[in-house]
């Protein structure tokens, strides 16, 4: 069965400094897909950013970056002049490709402090 | 514009009562999923619908049902609500063309149970 682990339950960062939350995966399939939500206090899930596993390199959407070591099963989030607006809970979740069903991680708090 | 609707976004209910909780969607999509969160968890999948298809997570309890008419609707019925059951109840869809769609959330329905 495939597992989404996230170490960090909460992580706290400076208003305009950099912040990376980590995320582990464990799967038995070459072909699949990796995903960062965010969740905002009372607010809905939104896509932050996606991998395709088939990709080495990693994705960027602008202030968000990845970085996928896929030998290592390793997916971290790097959030970069980090606002306000990005204190949320943070969710690393994973797919089979063509497959229907997203695996999520437990999640990580992140708390931007002005 | 609001693309996956659910309501209510607040449904207080005693225990035993029977409660419905429902989803639409603007986006045409295929899948349609309904997702538990309780506080500061990772969402749980309860079950969900390729077109028609009904797909029941195996750790799904009886006590908990689902319709969908159409397309666009989607219901969860929660047959007798026990206190366990109080949660965020996310619902969110995915298109089929292909692997790797993201999923759009809806923002909730919380469920207190009295």
């Amino acid at each position: 069965a495939q597992t989404v682990t996230q170490s960090q339950p909460e992580m706290s960062v400076q208003e305009a400094e950099t912040v990376t939350l980590s995320c582990t995966y464990d799967t038995s399939e070459s072909d699949y897909y990796l995903f960062w939500y965010k969740q905002p206090p009372s607010r809905q899930m939104i896509l932050v950013i996606r991998q395709e596993a088939y990709k080495q390199q990693n994705a960027t959407e602008n202030r968000f970056s990845v970085n996928f070591q896929k030998a290592a099963k390793s997916f971290s989030l790097k959030i970069s002049d980090s606002q306000l607006g990005d204190a949320a809970m943070y969710f690393c979740a994973y797919s089979v490709n063509y497959g229907q069903n997203f695996v999520f991680g437990p999640g990580t708090r992140l708390s931007v402090l002005p | 514009d609001a693309m996956v609707i659910q309501n209510p976004r607040y449904q207080v209910t005693q225990f035993g009562k029977p409660v419905t909780l429902s989803c639409s969607q603007t986006l045409n999509h295929n899948v349609m999923y309904w997702y538990q969160q309780k506080s500061s968890q990772a969402p749980k999948l309860l079950f969900h619908y390729y077109d028609k298809d009904f797909n029941n997570e195996a750790d799904t309890p009886d006590n908990f049902q689902s319709r969908r008419p159409n397309t666009s609707f989607c219901f969860l019925d929660i047959r007798s609500p026990g206190l366990g059951d109080a949660a965020m109840y996310l619902c969110a869809t995915s298109g089929s063309s292909g692997g790797g769609l993201e999923l759009f959330f809806g923002e909730g329905s919380r469920l207190t149970v009295l």
